[in-house]
Order: C-alpha cells, then structure tokens, then sequence
C-alpha cells in the first residue's frame, strides 16, 4: 500500500497520558499536514510540516501539543497531558512539492483517540 | 459567519434520482476548491477539484460561481456506492495548502 500510512489505527488513554500519532507520508511525498476531527464537526487544520521543519503551526493548541516530521522516519503529532477533550480522530494528509498548481492532499485512515 | 458552509442535510434519495450539493464559502480571496467525500469513519478522499469552468468527471459535476463564492457539486444516476458524506473543501487567500472544511452532508442513496 503506497498511501498514507497512519498508526495506531486506535488509541486509547487515560487522563493525563501522553498520545503519540505516526504518520508516513505517501512515497515521494515532502510535505505532511495534521487535521482533528472532533465529533460531528468538520477537519480542523493543526500543523504544516516538511522534512525538520514546522512550516505553519496555527491550528496546534497552545499547550500540550507538538508535531516533528524528522530527517529519517514518520510525522509524530503528540499530545501531552491528554484530557477528555482531546478524544477526536487525528487525520496526516501529504502531498507533493508546492507550487502555484492545486497539489492535493490525500489523507491516511486517521487514528481515533479515546480518552478515558 | 462560518468559514465554509454547506447544506446540513441529511440527504435521502433513490437510486438513479439526480442530487445537488451546494456550499458557500466566507473568503473572497480563497484560492482552490475541492469536493471530498468520507465515508463513515474512514478518511477523506478526493472526489474533486473545482475549477472556475466547471469541471465534469462522470456522473459528477462541479462548478464554481467566485463572484457569489458559491460552489457546487451535481450527482446524476446515483449510485448506491455514493452513500457517504460530501465535503467542501477551500483553501484560504495566502495559503494553498490550509485545507477549509465544512461539515460535510451526508448523502444515503436507498435501493
């Protein structure tokens, strides 16, 4: 399967708990994006990363949240201190190079967070 | 007023009925508009891109009216495999890669 790759499919933490989201890009993919989607409401964009860099971390709560795309290995979303609120399913989505042309993203399965 | 809206729905149709779904969005200067659509509990996937000339692949049409920020996306012949949930997707001035989404409608096809 050459799509994105998420992992785990299903989490399940308690209160105060760290979460950690991967997510592999689709091959050939440079550019990896985050998106929540809490229950009955749309994707919300979190972060926008590239290889070692956060290009755009607007959507990302203040606190507990951090994002890596490192040199070598997958995206990791992680989510400290994990609260009630934080229970959504998490969406990586990645695309090719930017440029001035529409690049689309294609999404990974998600990865449902539950907290207990 | 929400950046992205789109008809709250739900849709219930027959099969072979024709279906439109219309969305409008808040920022003039939004760049580039997609239909997407999710099927329960799974991923968003591509259906669409939304170009200024309208665009047709199949039984789905979509257009866009930027003047009325207004976009659209047409089902003829359903299907029950287009059962799921249509997003309208933007993305705003500044950012081609913000993607935008509205809540999304969710279309049953019935035998």
């Amino acid at each position: 399967n050459a799509g994105v790759m998420q992992n785990p499919r299903h989490l399940v933490r308690r209160r105060g708990q760290e979460a950690r989201l991967r997510c592999s890009p689709m091959k050939g993919h440079s550019h990896v994006y985050w998106y929540r989607q809490l229950p009955e409401e749309g994707l919300k964009f979190m972060v926008y990363l590239q290889k070692e860099n956060i290009i755009d971390e607007s959507g990302m709560p203040k606190e507990r949240f951090s994002a890596e795309f490192p040199k070598e290995g997958p995206s990791i979303l992680r989510i400290q201190q994990v609260v009630r609120g934080d229970s959504a399913a998490y969406f990586c989505a990645s695309s090719l190079e930017l440029d001035r042309s529409n690049q689309p993203q294609h999404f990974g399965d998600g990865t449902r967070l539950s907290i207990l | 007023r929400k950046e992205v809206e789109q008809d709250p729905g739900p849709f219930n149709v027959p099969e072979g009925a024709t279906v439109a779904f219309n969305c409008t969005y808040s920022n003039s200067a939004s760049q580039s508009f997609f239909w997407y659509r999710q099927d329960c509990r799974k991923e968003p996937k591509l259906l669409m891109s939304v170009y200024s000339s309208g665009n047709e692949d199949g039984r789905f049409t979509a257009q866009l009216n930027r003047a009325s920020q207004y976009i659209s996306l047409l089902i003829r012949d359903s299907k029950l495999s287009d059962s799921a949930t249509y997003l309208c997707v933007v993305t705003p001035g500044g950012s081609n890669y913000k993607l935008t989404f509205g809540k999304g409608t969710l279309l049953t096809v019935n035998p």
